[in-house]
This record gives structure tokens, sequence and C-alpha cells, in this order.
């Protein structure tokens, strides 16, 4: 089965940059997905990386190695908007192909 | 377009009765699934499906049964509703051959006592 690992919980304050972790376990992987969800809304889409290296996407960038079947979410010049839970979401062979499995979630806590 | 839409928003049940959720997309994706959260837990696949007439099941499918009669709809229905089925309930969908992104609807609150 698939299994995914995260923080579940990261505290940073404001104009600081902050490292989400993220370690799967799966067979036959495809990508890595993150996701933000705030208190009470539904996921909306971050990132994905299906090859090694780094995406960037303005403050928000992500990483992905498959040979360590490890990736992180960096957020750069935080905010206090950006106080909410991510997730990480792994694309297999395993489920559906193109159905990912989500981690348990990590919220991140911004302070002035 | 609406994109993902879920009714009903909120939902107050008692064990043992059955109910439908809704979800329908208006983006011709061929991919829809069905997540339950719980806290603490993440959200954890129910079913999902790869097209019109295709299903299959998820981490977490016992209780829970789907149809995918159309590209647009794809119901969840509560056979005879638990507490332990108490939960916040997403609906996904995305296109087969994109990058990862799956657009979510709102959200379903159900409560069953």
């Amino acid at each position: 089965g698939q299994s995914l690992e995260q923080p579940s919980e990261v505290t940073a304050v404001e104009g600081a940059i902050v490292q989400i972790n993220c370690t799967y376990q799966t067979s036959g992987f495809y990508g890595l997905s993150w996701y933000q969800q705030h208190d009470g809304g539904a996921p909306t889409f971050l990132s994905y990386n299906a090859l090694d290296g780094l995406e960037e996407t303005g403050r928000f960038s992500s990483f992905l190695s498959r040979s360590d079947s490890y990736g992180y979410l960096l957020l750069q010049e935080l905010q206090m908007k950006d106080s909410a839970s991510y997730f990480c979401a792994v694309r297999a062979r395993e489920v559906g192909s193109y159905i990912p499995t989500f981690g348990r979630g990590t919220s991140l806590i911004v302070h002035p | 377009n609406a994109g993902v839409t879920q009714t009903p928003k909120f939902q107050v049940l008692k064990t043992g009765q059955s109910m439908t959720l809704q979800c329908a997309q208006d983006m011709n994706h061929e991919y829809m699934s069905w997540y339950r959260q719980d806290p603490g837990m993440g959200l954890r696949l129910i079913h999902y499906s790869v097209g019109a007439g295709i299903t299959d099941q998820g981490e977490v499918p016992n209780g829970y049964n789907v149809s995918r009669s159309t590209t647009e709809d794809f119901p969840l229905r509560l056979l005879s509703a638990a507490p332990s089925q108490t939960s916040v309930y997403f609906c996904a969908s995305s296109y087969s051959r994109d990058g990862g992104e799956q657009y979510f609807g709102p959200g379903t609150r159900l409560t069953v006592t």
C-alpha cells in the first residue's frame, strides 16, 4: 500500500521562509502534488512535480527527489494568510493511476 | 463555469437513514472522486471513477455506493448511516492527462446522530 509522512504542525513568523517536508512509499510513482486548505474551505491545488527538481510559482516552490521518495514545499515571504493546512498527495499506479492519495496534512501557523 | 458543485452543504441524519450526496462538474473531466476528511486524518479516498460507467473502490469504501451514468455527475450514496460516517465529504474532478491538479467542490458537512 501507499504511505505519506509529513509533519503535523509547523510554526513561523511573518516574512520568514518555511519548508514542509513529505516522504512517501508507493509503487508505480507518477508525481507529487501539494494542496492548501484554509479552515472550513476546500483544498486548492498549489503545485505538481513529476520529475526531479524544483518548481517555482511565485512565493511557493516545490521540490521532488524520486530516488529519495521525498519532496518539500517551500513558502517564502510568509504572510498571515498563509496560515492553513498543507497536504502532499501522491499519484501512483496503485490507485486509479491519476487519483491522488493524500497525506494527513501539515498545519502551518504564521505569527506576526 | 461553475466548476465542481456539491449539494447539500450541511446535512444531519439519524442512524440507519440513507441519503445521496450530489456532485456535478461542468469541465468535462474524466476523473471524479469522493473523499472524506476527519480531524487529523487528511483526505481519505472513498470511491473514484475514471469515466462514465466505470467506478472503483478507494481506501474507505464500506457503507458507500457510487455510480457514474454521465460524465458530469457522480453521486455518493450512504446506504444506512452510522455515527462513524460523520465527516466532511469532498468531491473532486480532474483530467486524466493533466499535471496533477484536482478541482474540489465546497464540501458537504454530514452529522449522523
